[in-house]
């Protein structure tokens, strides 16, 4: 059973362009959040999407910043527009659903880290 | 607003002998306490989390002990080697959704 899979592992961007990162969650697993790290800091949660859905984006900056699950194919998180102060370990996890559980593990993926310069 | 915190936010100790992290939380409405350890450039990992009708619960050298009066649970890691030093974290679980992350505690094990 695969782990939860983002790409690119790294990407670069100049300032101004549009960032596209994906994450594929564990088998199984329909739910998926999205959390930003800077350099010697905590994680700092952003989205949690359902397939379809966007159930709590309490965590997203109010613009630029947009993210979807759709019903085939991974999670999309999109920065338009990128600035340096976006630059950061962007992470994913999934956890899976079970009715009448109401805390599930969140595995994380590898992170996509994105530089813009 | 509910949080957690965390002690120490550094740790240091000599290979071989026992490390200890607590964390302090303030929703008593909380039963879900996981533990991620974060090796430098790598994802958080989980490594052992624990419910709240469990008072301890122990993966060979890794425990983790409840007090839900006291509010705290703690992160016991016994016979340390150097591949145990990381960042581990106590996230909050809010709305038993989303994980809040703090500052994480740095351990480094002393050859």
């Amino acid at each position: 059973n695969a782990g939860v899979m983002q790409n690119p592992r790294h990407l670069v961007r100049r300032r101004g362009q549009e960032a596209r990162l994906r994450c594929s969650p564990m088998k199984g697993h329909s739910h998926v959040y999205w959390y930003r790290q800077l350099p010697e800091e905590g994680l700092k949660f952003m989205v949690y999407l359902q397939k379809e859905n966007i159930i709590d984006e309490s965590g997203m900056p109010k613009e630029r910043f947009s993210a979807e699950f759709p019903k085939e194919g991974p999670s999309i998180l999109r920065i338009q527009q990128v600035v340096r102060g976006d630059s950061a370990a962007y992470f994913c996890a999934s956890s899976p659903q079970e009715i009448g559980v109401p805390y599930h593990e969140q595995y994380f993926g590898p992170g996509t880290r994105l530089t813009v310069t | 607003g509910e949080n957690v915190e965390q002690h120490p936010s550094t740790l240091s100790v000599q290979e071989g002998d026992s490390a200890v992290i607590k964390c302090t939380y303030s929703d008593s409405a909380s039963n879900y306490f996981p533990w991620y350890k974060q090796e430098l450039g790598k994802r958080p990992q989980l490594i052992i989390d624990i419910r709240s009708n469990v008072g301890e619960k122990k993966d060979q050298r890794i425990a983790v002990t409840l007090n839900k009066t006291a509010k705290h649970f703690s992160l016991h890691i016994t016979e340390t080697q150097p591949e145990d030093s990381a960042v581990y974290f106590c996230p909050f679980c809010q709305g038993a959704q989303k994980l809040v992350f703090g500052q994480g505690t740095r351990l480094t094990i002393n050859p």
